[in-house]
């Protein structure tokens, strides 16, 4: 069955760079998407990319696309202490109607 | 401006009671979700609504139902709360389901209820 992975845990200084990496195994995803859930809160989508992208960028955040690999990361610049929180890594699965296949979500902890 | 809301926030029910959760999207879109999720695990999804068309996921106890009454709202019903049903949930919306390739079908999530058995 498709298992998207993440590490579990992260942990970087303020005003650091912080990379979350996630591996997925539907070569036909469409989608890509990191969702950050802070404590007690609902996902709130950050940024997607389409599978035909290498590279996204968005302000602070680099969504990087490795389609031959299999490998997904979001690159965090300036990271602040309000961006403490966890990430899921998200594929879209195209044999089932673009069903969302979550990972286990990294916990990212900065520290002042 | 919220665009997915849930309410309540936390709920809290006794073993045995039926439970009704509630969500409305101000979004219009056709497709509305709901996951639960488990501490420091992932959503899992439970079942869907496209319209009015609704699919369950094939390991979603009975016990979960739900119910789309027109295109804003989209009701969670537990009949039997168990202790392992505490959980959050989480309500979702999509303009479409990914049968294209026009992005339609990006999911933007309510920010949860949270349910307590006792």
């Amino acid at each position: 069955g498709e298992d998207v992975e993440q590490s579990l845990f992260l942990s970087v200084r303020e005003g650091d760079s912080s990379v979350i990496n996630c591996t997925y195994t539907d070569s036909s995803s469409t989608y890509l998407y990191w969702y950050k859930q802070e404590p007690g809160a609902g996902l709130q989508l950050l940024t997607y990319i389409f599978s035909n992208m290498d590279m996204k960028q968005d302000q602070r955040l680099t969504v990087l696309l490795n389609k031959k690999d299999k490998h997904l990361s979001l690159r965090i610049a300036d990271t602040q202490t309000g961006d403490s929180a966890i990430y899921f890594c998200a594929e879209s699965i195209t044999d089932s109607w673009g069903k969302l296949q979550f990972g286990a979500g990294t916990q990212v902890v900065v520290t002042p | 401006d919220a665009m997915v809301i849930q309410n309540p926030r936390y709920q809290v029910t006794q073993f045995g009671k039926p439970v009704t959760l509630s969500c409305s999207q101000t979004l219009n879109h056709n497709v509305m979700y709901w996951y639960q999720q488990k501490s420091s695990q992932a959503p899992k999804l439970l079942f869907h609504y496209y319209d009015k068309d609704f699919n369950n996921e094939a390991d979603t106890p009975d016990n979960f139902q739900s119910r789309r009454p027109n295109t804003s709202f989209c009701f969670l019903d537990i009949r039997s709360p168990g202790l392992g049903d505490a959980a959050m949930y989480l309500c979702a919306t999509s303009r479409d389901l990914g049968l294209s390739l026009a992005g339609t079908d990006t999911q933007y999530f309510g920010p949860g209820t949270r349910l307590t058995v006792l």
